[in-house]
């Protein structure tokens, strides 16, 4: 089976602007969870999003959102960048029945200027 | 979510048996103890899980006492490809959902 993939791997923007990451989960999960990592805060969890809709949610403000699509794929939205949201975001894929091992992407590495 | 207490950091010489100790002592009955690991700027990769009993894969094995309190993940024959950071985690599944929250894991250097 693939592995989870994530587009774009590398990112630069400028502050004020918004961005749009996505994620392909293995073949047949149907969870999609968005993680925020940072030096200084490590890995925080964003959301989960399980058949299209979102059934978790960490403590990031509304800036953040995503999305869930019939086949599983997955978006997040950053609006209004911020310097602090300079970022790996990583997504990770379950199949969310059962004991829900997760299994990570390679990440999007965000800088924000 | 239980919390978990990892060392910060651990040596091992390679070839030898790496044993990385966690501590769940909050853990509750239905919270299943998994460990992942975070090789420099890659995505964490899924090791293993158990929720009572001693487990074992490819990759580790997982020995959780009996009190269900602390855990040890030991990598049998360590490789230099080994170092990385080692999370553990305890979580469930809560109306449907699982929420993960990741500590600052153990920094393991397989030293040649």
């Amino acid at each position: 089976k693939a592995g989870v993939t994530q587009t774009p791997r590398y990112l630069i923007k400028t502050r004020g602007q918004q961005v749009t990451l996505s994620c392909s989960p293995i073949s047949g999960h149907r969870s999609v969870s968005w993680y925020q990592q940072t030096p200084g805060q490590g890995l925080q969890f964003l959301f989960e999003y399980f058949s299209e809709t979102q059934r978790n949610k960490g403590n990031f403000p509304g800036r953040f959102s995503g999305r869930q699509f019939s086949n599983s794929r997955s978006e997040m939205n950053v609006s209004t960048l911020e310097l602090g949201d300079s970022a790996l975001y990583l997504c990770a894929s379950s199949s969310g029945q059962g004991t829900y091992e997760q299994y990570f992407g390679p990440g999007t590495r965000l800088t924000v200027t | 979510d239980a919390k978990t207490t990892q060392p910060p950091s651990m040596d091992c010489a390679e070839g030898r048996a790496a044993n990385l100790p966690c501590n769940h002592s909050t853990i509750s009955g239905n919270e299943y103890v998994y460990w992942y690991r975070q090789i420099h700027s890659q995505g964490p990769q899924y090791i293993i899980h158990g929720l009572k009993n001693n487990e074992t894969n490819e990759m580790a094995s997982l020995i959780i006492t009996e009190d269900r309190k602390s855990s040890t993940l030991i990598l049998p024959h360590a490789t230099l490809r080994d170092t990385a950071v080692y999370y553990c985690i305890v979580s469930a599944r809560i109306g449907g959902y699982q929420k993960v929250t990741f500590g600052i894991g153990t920094k393991l250097q397989v030293i040649p």
